[in-house]
């Protein structure tokens, strides 16, 4: 089942910050976050693992919640390169299972 | 390092012809897959790879078939062509040891494909 994202898009003025969440039904082994930009390939940002670790790129940061089976993103003094569509991956089975993905648009 | 190369990068398609997308990686990684994205929407897993002769189906295999001769290529072919294969369609690969979840997905550019 396809993790919900949330919210579906978002509009920040340059240096403000944001939060993008990604909600699974399933049990999570981990997450992965990766941006797309209009007409490009997803690109990859960070893996969360079991255990609430956090992690960083650049102003960008993450953490995950295994027991609520939830993972947000968090976007620190957003910069107008951080435009693009967010979208969380859950890992089962060796397979994964990507969310409906997040709209950010940085104006400045 | 090319990363992961897709061809062709656009194609148009008659109802029920044939194709196969190609996918080659020189990263020398054992992990590949293959996604469709429908216009504003995420990537839908159709057919991922463990090795070379490996092969299992994902979410949305139906229409579409796949094989893994080499560690590099990993083709995708849609045989009967139909409106509803109209996306894109992305390839990646992962290099993967002991477990995948914590190993990142590298993608290609993708291929756009209408089918009219």
């Amino acid at each position: 089942q396809q993790p919900v994202q949330s919210p579906q898009a978002v509009i920040l003025r340059e240096g403000e910050d944001a939060v993008i969440n990604c909600s699974s039904s399933k049990a999570l082994y981990s997450v992965h976050w990766y941006r797309q930009k209009h007409g490009e390939a997803p690109v990859f940002l960070m893996i969360l693992l079991k255990g609430g670790e956090q992690k960083g790129h650049e102003k960008i940061s993450a953490s995950f919640n295994e027991k609520k089976q939830q993972s947000s993103l968090y976007l620190t003094a957003s910069q107008l390169s951080y435009s693009g569509t967010y979208f969380c991956g859950t890992e089962r089975h060796e397979k994964l299972t990507f969310g409906t993905g997040t709209r950010l648009t940085i104006i400045p | 390092n090319a990363g992961v190369t897709q061809t062709p990068k656009f194609r148009i398609l008659k109802i029920g012809q044939s194709m196969t997308l190609q996918c080659t990686q020189d990263m020398n990684h054992n992990y590949m897959y293959w996604y469709r994205q429908d216009p504003g929407m995420g990537l839908k897993l159709i057919y991922y790879s463990v090795g070379a002769g490996i092969t299992d189906k994902g979410e949305v295999p139906n229409g579409y078939n796949v094989s893994r001769s080499t560690t590099e290529d990993f083709p995708l072919r849609l045989e009967l062509a139909a409106p509803s294969q109209t996306s894109v369609y992305f390839c990646a690969s992962s290099y993967v040891t002991l477990e995948p979840r914590n190993q990142p997905q590298h993608f290609g550019d993708g291929t756009r494909l209408s089918i009219l």
